[in-house]
């Protein structure tokens, strides 16, 4: 089964406001997760990353929150702009140093 | 720096032609890895090198699909017949010794491939 998972294909959010993607994992032995940007054509871009050993990270306009108990993650993105539209993906790195990554979730800013 | 070099940047195919892909990674980059991305879906690993060595491979349709990387170096990803559902964006990337967080995971540009 998939190891981790965005649930939500795509999400709409207005101009101005806050964008919230999510992430779900299963593997307890995940050290490390990850969001990437990716346009089309266009490779993934690291936007953001934490240690299992924090639970929010913040940069800029970007936070990550990571909840352990939940295995879950997600990124804020506030002030959303409308070439914050993308797919992002999430990821996690697993005990072999595997990027194991979610399906994407296309975002949509809408002016 | 230079970052990972990938050639070509788009390949159009009918189904049964082959193609090759091209990988040049970082420069000390001992570990390189081939994913294939559907459009609008995340990286699918196909196989990853540490050096010359080939570590998994076990994604690898292996009756169509072959990687190598003999010097440790550049890499060149094959597939022998291609099909429809080939049709991705492939990506390469490349690590550093001990690299095991998404922060030392570079990627090239993708090659995409279409098959008609």
């Amino acid at each position: 089964g998939q190891q981790v998972k965005q649930s939500s294909p795509s999400l709409t959010v207005q101009e101005g406001g806050i964008s919230i993607l999510n992430c779900d994992y299963e593997n307890d032995m995940f050290d490390y997760f990850a969001w990437y940007k990716k346009y089309p054509d266009n490779s993934p871009t690291l936007l953001i990353s934490v240690r299992s050993n924090v639970d929010k990270r913040e940069d800029g306009r970007l936070t990550v929150f990571l909840n352990k108990s939940g295995k879950h993650f997600s990124l804020h993105i506030t002030a959303s702009q409308p070439e914050d539209t993308a797919v992002y993906l999430c990821a996690a790195v697993d005990s072999n140093y595997q990027l194991i990554w979610g399906s994407g979730t296309k975002l949509i800013i809408k002016p | 720096e230079a970052g990972v070099t990938q050639s070509p940047r788009y390949a159009v195919l009918q189904e049964g032609q082959a193609v090759s892909f091209w990988c040049d990674p970082i420069s000390g980059h001992d570990t390189l890895y081939w994913y294939q991305q559907p459009r609008d879906q995340g990286p699918q690993l196909l196989v990853y090198f540490r050096d010359e060595a080939v570590i998994d491979n076990s994604q690898l349709p292996s009756d169509r699909f072959s990687a190598v990387r003999p010097k440790g170096t550049n890499s060149t990803l094959k597939i022998q017949s291609a099909k429809q559902g080939d049709t991705a964006t492939y990506l390469c990337a490349s690590s550093p010794p001990q690299g095991g967080s998404a922060e030392t995971l570079y990627f090239g540009s993708g090659t995409r491939l279409t098959v008609l």
